[in-house]
């Protein structure tokens, strides 16, 4: 079936710095690629997806690019702040099966 | 836009007890999830519903009982609370369960049993 892998538990930043998440995923069909973002106190909520047709996603400031070749699907900000400190999921779903989610990466950035 | 309503927001229970979660949503969703989540974890499934009726396992099925007798709510039972458990219940909901489906999330039921 399909899975993601997540190896970064935690990431620790200071503001400013930049940010890079890392995700591999498994599939015999073409995915759709998220991030999903969990703040304290919430669920997590859609950040951006990726389709096979565009490779690229960009929403508030994050960006995350499609791999095939790698079957990877990082996420990167430029220049994080406080308020970006949350739980980060990377998810796929396919046309067959239900969305499958990694075990997130928990980001503390310091001021 | 739509909203996801879970209830209770906190839930304390003793050892051995059954335990009764509820979710409601108002997207029009045919499909619903309950994930656990422990603390600094990932999202578990435990059971999904496609449709009023449905149910399906997910990974973590065991020591749970789910119901869907209506399109918009879902609920979970823990059927023997174990001491010392401590996680958040999301439940959740999509359009369906593939392509490019965004899945929606209520904010959490906090379990913790004594």
């Amino acid at each position: 079936g399909d899975s993601v892998t997540q190896k970064q538990g935690q990431v620790t930043l200071s503001e400013d710095d930049f940010l890079f998440i890392n995700c591999t995923y498994s599939t015999t069909t073409y995915p759709t690629l998220f991030w999903y973002v969990q703040y304290p106190g919430q669920g997590p909520q859609l950040l951006l997806k990726v389709t096979t047709a565009n490779n690229k996603g960009i929403s508030r400031g994050f960006e995350a690019t499609y791999d095939k070749g790698t079957t990877s699907f990082h996420l990167q900000k430029a220049s994080v702040q406080e308020s970006d400190s949350a739980v980060y999921f990377c998810a796929l779903s396919s046309n067959t099966d239900k969305v499958v989610f990694g075990t997130g990466t928990r980001l503390q950035v310091s001021p | 836009g739509g909203i996801i309503t879970q209830t209770p927001k906190f839930l304390i229970g003793q050892e051995g007890q059954k335990l009764t979660l509820k979710c409601q949503q108002n997207f029009n969703h045919d499909t619903m999830y309950w994930y656990r989540q422990d603390s600094g974890k990932g999202l578990r499934l435990i059971y999904y519903s496609i449709t009023e009726n449905d149910l399906q396992k997910g990974d973590l099925s065991e020591g749970y009982d789910a119901s869907r007798e209506k399109k918009s709510s879902f609920s979970l039972t823990v059927t023997s609370a174990q001491k010392n458990e401590m996680a958040v219940f999301l439940c959740a909901s999509s359009i369906g369960t593939g392509g490019s489906t965004e899945v929606f999330f209520g904010k959490g039921t906090r379990l913790t049993v004594v």
